[in-house]
C-alpha cells in the first residue's frame, strides 16, 4: 500500500552537527512539503515543492537549513549547523496537483515523521 | 494572515456517546479544508478532505461540516470508542500567499473512556 517513508525515524545530535533527513513521497505524486511540530508552535510549513521545483521555503530559517529534491522518489532536508531550538518532529507530506495554480491542490498524506534532538 | 483555532485543546467522554469537534479559520478564502488524526509517536492520517464547494464529508462513523462563509468545521464523532482517542487536527488550504501549503491548528486531544 502506498505511503511516504521517512527516514531516519529518530535522530539524535550534538549541536553544531550536520542533519539530513530524507523523504520518499508515494510514487506519483508530484508535490512534496516539509513540516515541523513542535508542542509550542505545533505543526509549521517549511518548505514545499512541486515537480521538485521549490515553490516556498518562507517558513524555513535560510541561513542554517536547505531542502532539496534531487529525483522525484527523494527529497531532503538539511540543517547545518544544528541547534537545541531545532528539536521537533519533521514531517514530510506529499500529494498530486495536476493544475498549475491552487485549485489544483488535493489531499496530502503524511510521513512518520523524523523525531529530532539536538543536545 | 490564516490563523486555525480549535476549541476545546482537550476533551474526555465516556464511551458510547456522540461528540463534536469545533475548528475555526479567520480567512474564508481557502481552497479546502482537511481533518487529520495523530496517534502519540506517530504522523497524521487523514481523514476527510472538503472542497470549498462542499459543506460536508462522510467516512463510517466520521462526519465533517464546512461553513466558509463563517469560517467554521466541525467534526462529527457518532458512538465513540476507545480506539478513537487521539488529536484530532484540522487545516486549511489557501489561496494566497504559500498557495497548497496546509495551514494547521493546534489541536483537540480526545480521549474516550471505557
Amino acid at each position: 500500500d502506498a505511503r511516504v517513508t521517512q527516514t531516519p525515524r529518530d535522530k539524535v545530535t550534538e549541536m553544531g552537527q550536520e542533519v539530513t533527513m530524507r523523504c520518499q513521497p508515494i510514487l506519483g505524486h508530484n508535490t512534496v512539503f516539509w513540516y515541523r511540530q513542535t508542542m509550542m508552535q505545533g505543526l509549521e510549513l517549511l518548505a514545499y515543492f512541486r515537480n521538485r521545483a521549490p515553490l516556498d521555503d518562507s517558513g524555513m530559517p535560510k541561513d542554517r537549513f536547505s531542502a532539496e529534491m534531487p529525483d522525484a522518489t527523494l527529497a531532503t532536508l538539511k540543517i547545518q549547523p544544528s541547534e537545541p531550538r531545532d528539536s521537533a518532529v519533521y514531517f514530510c507530506a506529499s500529494g498530486l496537483s495536476l493544475g498549475t495554480t491552487y485549485y489544483s491542490y488535493n489531499e496530502q498524506f503524511f510521513g512518520p515523521g523524523t523525531r529530532l534532538t539536538v543536545l | 494572515k490564516q490563523e486555525v483555532t480549535q476549541i476545546p485543546a482537550a476533551l474526555s467522554v465516556p464511551e458510547g456517546e456522540n461528540l463534536v469537534l469545533n475548528c475555526s479559520f479567520t480567512d474564508s478564502a481557502i481552497y479546502n479544508l482537511q481533518w487529520f488524526r495523530q496517534d502519540p509517536g506517530k504522523g497524521l492520517t487523514s481523514l476527510l478532505l472538503i472542497q470549498s464547494s462542499q459543506r460536508e464529508q462522510t467516512s463510517g462513523r466520521l462526519n465533517a461540516s464546512l461553513d466558509k462563509s463563517s469560517g467554521r468545521s466541525t467534526l462529527y464523532i457518532a458512538a465513540s470508542q476507545p480506539g478513537d482517542s487521539a488529536t484530532y487536527l484540522c487545516a486549511v488550504t489557501g489561496y494566497g500567499g504559500s498557495q497548497g501549503n496546509l495551514i494547521f491548528g493546534k489541536g483537540t486531544k480526545l480521549s474516550v473512556k471505557p
